[in-house]
């Protein structure tokens, strides 16, 4: 069965460096995402991209963030200059269409855990 | 703001019974709401949807029902199994209002031997 697929599992960073995500979605969706949660609190929508720009971002996903699909299979999510607030697992997640006629389940990769120390 | 809300922090069931998770929403643009499990270091997994021109959607032990009028949702598992056990989460989008999915903060569900 198609899967999304993260790496790395788990990262730890000092703060202030800069920490690249991977993710590779599922083939022959269009539509990716980065979600993250925070231990113990709720999954976060941080941005989605489609079309090879992004279409929407929450108010976390600052300038310390950015997104890039390099090659046509990975989505990354960068983060340019870490602090201890980043440290959550991170959700790379597509689907496969965003129509009001279904289609728009997300599917999950395993995440990435990020420690900032 | 809470636009998705689960006001069960933690449910517990006996094996075989019916468990049922609730879900609230405000925002009465949502159209697309999904129900996701998660166990423990792992992503969500995808369980079932519902549109919101349904208001049933049934798939082996899973049926979601919403109820629009009440802006709210409930997931039944019928019978639950210890391998439910896990945390439920109930998302929700709105196709013309940012589609991204809110979720909320997710309900515990352990299913007893």
């Amino acid at each position: 069965e198609p899967e999304v697929t993260q790496t790395p599992s788990h990262q730890v960073t000092q703060m202030g460096q800069e920490v690249i995500l991977r993710c590779v979605p599922i083939s022959n969706h269009l539509y990716f995402y980065w979600y993250r949660q925070i231990l113990g609190q709720k999954v976060e929508f941080l941005v989605s991209f489609y079309n090879n720009e992004i279409s929407e971002k929450s108010e976390i996903f600052d300038d310390q963030f950015s997104v890039e699909r390099p090659d046509g299979s990975n989505f990354t999510l960068k983060i340019r200059s870490t602090k201890l607030e980043d440290s959550a697992m991170y959700f790379c997640a597509s689907s496969e269409a965003d129509g009001q006629g279904g289609g728009r389940e997300l599917f999950f990769g395993e995440g990435s855990r990020l420690t900032v120390l | 703001d809470q636009q998705v809300k689960q006001n069960s922090p933690s449910l517990s069931v006996q094996e075989g019974r019916i468990s049922i998770l609730n879900c609230d929403y405000t925002n009465s643009m949502f159209d697309y709401f999904l129900w996701y499990k998660k166990y423990p270091a792992e992503g969500p997994t995808f369980l079932i949807s519902i549109s919101s021109i349904k208001d049933k959607n049934e798939d082996g032990r899973f049926t979601v029902f919403l109820n629009k009028s009440a802006k709210h949702l409930s997931l039944h598992i019928v019978p639950s199994q210890p391998g439910d056990s896990a945390v439920y989460f109930c998302a929700a989008s709105a196709y013309n209002y940012g589609q991204n999915f809110v979720f909320g903060p997710g309900t515990r569900l352990s299913v007893l031997p």
